[in-house]
């Protein structure tokens, strides 16, 4: 059974760089046909699309993260890890990193998620 | 920031049959799949319905998901208080983005 485990800082301050690592079990992050994203949902709030690196290194962001966002991966560890960059209070939100299946919008299996408050 | 719109709340009593809207364009839903989840309170979501109407493996066959043009549906037919949880639609868009819909929270009288 692919589980999937979010690590990383509960809390980051403002305008700093926020980094979050998935590490895989239960299966290969270098399977072919999968897709491996991040998801974050404000408290109280919808989901968003993060963004999600292809097997292959491909990577596809939101675009109104773009400019802020990396992320990568880490195949002898089976991880793949996120960046976010100069923070602010509206970053505050469960991350969730996920496994999507022949497109990102395709999510099939969830990490558990992880509260990052963003505050000095 | 959404492109998908969903209404924000939908209600039944147990037994009942409620229907999810979600509403995107050409370039989402018109082009590609849709995909549904459900979202029990304090966990993360699980996928319901992939691919506009395939179920995954242990999803009960009451819910079931359509596609029409730029606009999908997801229905629960006896309704269950189980059912009680917020609800996702989400597409791949042509911009190279995914989106989720706005979110439906369903409650059962």
């Amino acid at each position: 059974q692919l589980q999937l485990q979010e690590s990383g800082p509960g809390l980051v301050k403002p305008s700093e760089t926020l980094s979050l690592t998935c590490t895989v079990s239960g299966g290969s992050i270098s399977s072919s046909s999968y897709y491996w994203g991040w998801i974050r949902q404000p408290p109280g709030k919808g989901l968003e699309w993060i963004g999600s690196i292809y097997y292959s290194g491909s990577t596809y962001y939101n675009p109104s993260l773009k400019s802020r966002v990396t992320i990568s991966v880490d195949t002898s560890k089976n991880q793949f890890s996120l960046k976010l960059s100069s923070v602010t209070a509206a970053d505050t939100a469960v991350y969730y990193c996920a496994r999507q299946v022949v497109v990102p919008a395709a999510t099939d299996y969830w990490g558990q998620g992880t509260l990052v408050t963003v505050s000095s | 920031q959404s492109v998908l719109t969903q209404p924000p709340s939908a209600s039944g009593t147990p037994g009942q049959r409620v229907t999810i809207s979600c509403s995107g364009s050409s370039s989402n839903i018109g082009s590609n799949y849709v995909y549904w989840y459900q979202q029990l309170p304090g966990t993360a979501p699980k996928l319901l319905i992939y691919r506009n109407n395939q179920r995954p493996s242990g999803v009960p066959d009451r819910f079931s998901g359509s596609k029409s043009g730029t606009s999908a549906s997801l229905a629960i037919s006896g309704l269950r208080s189980e059912d009680e949880a917020d609800y996702y639609c989400a597409a791949w868009d042509d911009s190279l983005s995914a989106f989720f819909g706005t979110g439906t929270k369903v409650t059962v009288l």
